[in-house]
């Protein structure tokens, strides 16, 4: 199974840029790098998602590495609901692969 | 259309018991996933339907679990002689078939199980 690698926790402070790194250097030539994020006891919602190139929504921007065994999820302005489990996933035709994800805090 | 829809949200069930969980795609979806989570972890693949067809199971998917997706629509996941480690959140997702790995998928709510 394609893996992704996380740091457990991050802290931000409010209306400051937040990096959130991802490592997949298993990922194969057809997946798609996704991101979700999750609070508690609610589903993942989606964030954004890219192949090869760096990619922008009104959400956050992700940023893939040229070789593609990383990437960095970037929310240009951190606000306290922005406060989230996220969730570096590599999707293939069939299957999501989850990691553990990173527990993001924001501090008013 | 509002989502994926999954029921019930929660179920409180007695070990050995059987339970079913339901959940409804967004309409013309053809894809349809189940996950489990288990506090604390992220969602750990169960199944995969396209259209009535499962088309992919996990190792973690036990002779007591059963999944299936009638008419290619709704889909059930029932696990038979529940077990106190089967507690966990039950999360649905469905996503179209065009684009494949290209699109965004919808997750649903979740059923969280309790064996007692």
């Amino acid at each position: 199974d394609a893996k992704t690698t996380q740091p457990n926790s991050m802290e931000s402070n409010e209306e400051e840029p937040v990096h959130l790194p991802c490592n997949h250097s298993t990922i194969s030539g057809t997946d798609y790098i996704h991101w979700y994020r999750q609070l508690p006891s609610q589903g993942p919602e989606y964030v954004i998602h890219g192949l090869t190139s760096n990619v922008n929504n009104r959400m956050a921007s992700l940023a893939i590495a040229e070789d593609r065994k990383s990437s960095t999820l970037i929310l240009h302005r951190a606000t306290l609901r922005d406060a989230a489990v996220y969730y570096c996933i590599l999707r293939n035709r069939r299957q999501f692969y989850f990691g553990t994800g990173t527990s993001l805090t924001v501090i008013p | 259309d509002t989502g994926v829809s999954q029921n019930p949200r929660h179920k409180i069930t007695k070990r050995g018991q059987n339970v079913t969980f339901r959940c409804d795609p967004i309409s013309e979806h053809n894809r349809l996933y189940w996950y489990r989570q288990t506090l604390g972890q992220g969602p750990e693949f169960l199944t995969y339907f396209q259209n009535e067809a499962q088309l992919e199971k996990s190792r973690l998917l036990s002779d007591r679990f059963s999944a299936e997706r009638p008419k290619g629509s709704f889909s059930t996941l029932e696990i038979q002689r529940t077990e106190q480690g089967d507690s966990a959140m039950y999360l649905c997702a469905s996503s179209p078939q065009q684009g494949a790995q290209n699109t965004e998928a919808f997750f649903g709510q979740g059923t969280r199980l309790t064996v007692v």
